[in-house]
């Protein structure tokens, strides 16, 4: 069973510097999500995608944020110039085409990336 | 006022016990509701999700939606220490039977199950 993977599972950096994450979703799933997570709060929705079209991104998201999935099937979540704000986890996140007669509503995890800005 | 209200514990009960889990809504047009586990330092795992009022049953797990006074609940019966988590309650919203696709979460429940 290959669930939603993502890579790295750790990242720690400096202030200012660039970092890429790349998610993997569950093979046939049409829409993948990204949410960030500090500790002891529940999950906050960056921007969504539906193949490879960006449906909504969320005013969390900065202009130092980007996310591309250009194929519809991986993604990737760039932030540039790093600020220790930025430190949390950053989940990702796939959900079914209602085609598959699977609901389209459940959205199923990965491990997330853990990152850390000194 | 936040649209997902989850008191976040911690709760620490016996093994064998019922768990219930709450969490309050605001903003109920077209809803649907989730529950996620999150084990430390791991990615939320999917539970049960509903889309209307009433109970919905799933081996030890039973989900609770009273939209008439926007009140989702979680009960888990016969507790194990296996169970020990953070409980996550989602929200999401329904247009022409399409779904928006951002959840918006509670701050989640720390549940502890003791021996």
């Amino acid at each position: 069973d290959t669930g939603v993977s993502q890579d790295p599972r750790h990242k720690i950096t400096k202030r200012g510097q660039n970092v890429t994450f790349r998610c993997d979703p569950i093979s046939e799933h049409n829409r993948l999500y990204w949410y960030r997570q500090t500790l002891g709060q529940g999950p906050e929705f960056l921007t969504y995608f539906q193949n490879e079209a960006q449906l909504e991104k969320s005013r969390l998201l900065s202009d130092r944020f980007s996310a591309e999935r250009p194929k519809g099937s991986f993604s990737t979540l760039e932030i540039q110039r790093t600020e220790q704000g930025d430190s949390a986890m950053y989940l990702c996140a796939s959900s079914p085409s209602a085609l598959t007669g699977q609901p389209e509503e459940t959205q199923y995890f990965g491990p997330g990336t853990r990152l850390l800005v000194l | 006022q936040k649209e997902v209200e989850q008191d976040p514990g911690p709760l620490s009960v016996p093994e064998g016990a019922i768990v219930s889990l709450n969490c309050t809504y605001s903003n109920s047009a077209f809803q649907y509701f989730m529950w996620y586990r999150q084990y430390s330092r791991k990615g939320p795992e999917l539970l049960m999700y509903t889309y209307s009022s009433g109970n919905k049953e799933d081996g030890r797990f039973t989900a609770q939606v009273d939209k008439s006074s926007k009140y989702i609940s979680l009960f888990i019966r016969d507790s194990q220490p296996s169970d020990s988590a953070t409980y996550l309650c989602a929200k999401g919203a329904l247009a022409g039977g399409t779904s928006y696709g951002k959840l918006t979460f509670g701050q989640g429940t720390i549940l502890t199950v003791h021996p």
